[in-house]
């Protein structure tokens, strides 16, 4: 069956370093891609999303590109800020299905 | 306000006790669900309704039951608690109808922190 698989956390950076967090999947056909973030105390927000192979999703400073060759979707963002503390998910999308990986928890550090 | 509430926030109750978690929307949308939180399993859908008389079990129903009251509303029950059902469980809603297709985001209420002695 579908699934993704992201890296485990915590990651912790201090503030201005770089940022990657990984994330593959297993699915048939072309399913859609998410990041999703939470927040402390806070339910899941969309991030970015990529609906088709070699689509680039971008905000706020991260970005993730859709790689079919590679079944893969990294976070990316150049420059970590304190507020970018949170657990981010990883997703696919098929139909009304929505598959989560298990939440990676970044650590900012002034 | 929020567009997906739930209540309520916060519950501890005792084994045995029967609870109910509410969510209601402001945005419309046809499809609701809801997932259940755990440390490293990310979120597993418990149930899903595509509208009032469409509900359908996700991968981990047992133990759990819904009503879909109304459009914007959606409430999950839990007739005999048990421990293991502690967990923070989130509402969702999409939206299949904007642009004739399913865009796949979810948008989600704020949690309900459900903690079972």
């Amino acid at each position: 069956g579908d699934s993704v698989t992201q890296m485990e956390g915590p990651v912790t950076l201090s503030e201005e370093a770089f940022l990657t967090i990984n994330c593959t999947y297993t699915a048939t056909g072309y399913p859609s891609l998410f990041w999703y973030v939470q927040y402390p105390g806070e339910g899941l927000q969309l991030l970015l999303k990529a609906t088709k192979a070699d689509d680039k999703g971008s905000n706020k400073g991260f970005e993730a590109t859709y790689r079919k060759e590679t079944t893969s979707f990294h976070l990316e963002k150049g420059s970590v800020q304190v507020s970018d503390s949170a657990v981010y998910f990883c997703a696919l999308s098929r139909g009304f299905k929505t598959i989560f990986g298990a939440g990676t928890r970044l650590f900012v550090k002034a | 306000d929020a567009d997906v509430t739930q209540t309520p926030r916060n519950r501890i109750t005792k084994t045995g006790k029967r609870i109910m978690l509410e969510c209601s929307q402001t945005k419309g949308h046809d499809r609701m669900y809801w997932y259940r939180q755990d440390p490293g399993l990310g979120l597993r859908l418990i149930y899903y309704s595509f509208d009032v008389k469409d509900i359908n079990k996700g991968e981990i129903s047992d133990g759990y039951s819904v009503s879909r009251q109304a459009q914007a509303k959606f409430s999950l029950s839990l007739e005999s608690a048990i421990p293991n059902q502690t967990a923070l469980y989130f509402c969702a809603t999409s939206d299949q109808r904007r642009e004739g297709r399913n865009t796949g985001e979810l948008f989600f209420g704020e949690g309900s922190r459900l903690t079972v002695l």
